[in-house]
């Protein structure tokens, strides 16, 4: 299995400027996590879907940001306008529900964002 | 809610054991994990616990007392490749994972 693939690896862009973040979750994997870190606050949960369904968003920091997963293989978060302070390494995560609550999750390598 | 509280920082020598701890207050208890993250990388999997006691898997142990609501990881033998952080991980009641900020271990010669 190709495990979870993300892109950009790193972006770095201007404040004010569109960001979009791309995921490609495991293949047959039910659950689809977008965490943030950042050195201040760690490993932060933004926003995570359940069939394709988002589920919880209490995580996304304001309106700028959004995310949608219009299949099984695919989401994105994006971040409209950017900000400084939106700077982190950005991971996308995804689980089988087969596994139950031991299930481990999958992530990808990231995206390190840098808004300038 | 729930807070997750882990060491900054810990350095030990090679070969020897070192135990990171967690605790932790929650509601809606689902198990606990401990991911390994070396720099630049994605965090991977290491333990799950559920029930109270000790899992033992090769050099690395994970304990659980669920009533004190704390956890430890152990590494024993340590290794160069071992300097890492290591997040420990609450299950919230719908099973979706709280990260704590983590462990930075060093590990000198």
């Amino acid at each position: 299995d190709a495990g979870v693939i993300q892109s950009p690896r790193h972006e770095v862009t201007e404040m004010g400027q569109e960001v979009t973040l791309r995921c490609k979750p495991i293949s047959g994997h039910d659950y689809l996590f977008w965490y943030r870190q950042t050195m201040m606050r760690g490993l932060e949960l933004l926003i995570y879907f359940n069939n394709n369904v988002p589920i919880d968003d209490s995580g996304m920091p304001e309106d700028r940001f959004s995310a949608k997963m219009p299949n099984a293989s695919f989401s994105t978060l994006k971040i409209q306008p950017s900000e400084p302070r939106d700077s982190a390494v950005y991971f996308c995560a995804s689980r089988a529900a087969t596994q139950g609550p031991s299930g481990e999750l999958f992530f990808g390598e990231g995206s390190r964002l840098t808004v300038l | 809610g729930q807070n997750i509280d882990q060491p900054t920082e810990m350095t030990a020598t090679e070969g020897a054991i070192v135990q990171i701890n967690c605790t932790y207050q929650t509601s809606g208890f689902n198990g606990l994990f401990w991911y390994q993250q070396h720099a630049g990388e994605a965090p991977t999997f290491l333990s799950y616990n559920v029930l109270d006691g000790l899992e033992e898997k090769g050099r690395f142990s994970s304990f659980l007392s669920r009533s004190k609501g704390y956890s430890y990881l152990l590494l024993k033998e340590l290794q160069m490749k071992d300097s890492a952080s290591y997040l420990c991980a609450v299950n919230r009641g719908s099973y979706i994972p709280t990260f704590g900020r983590g462990t930075s271990l060093i590990v000198h010669p």
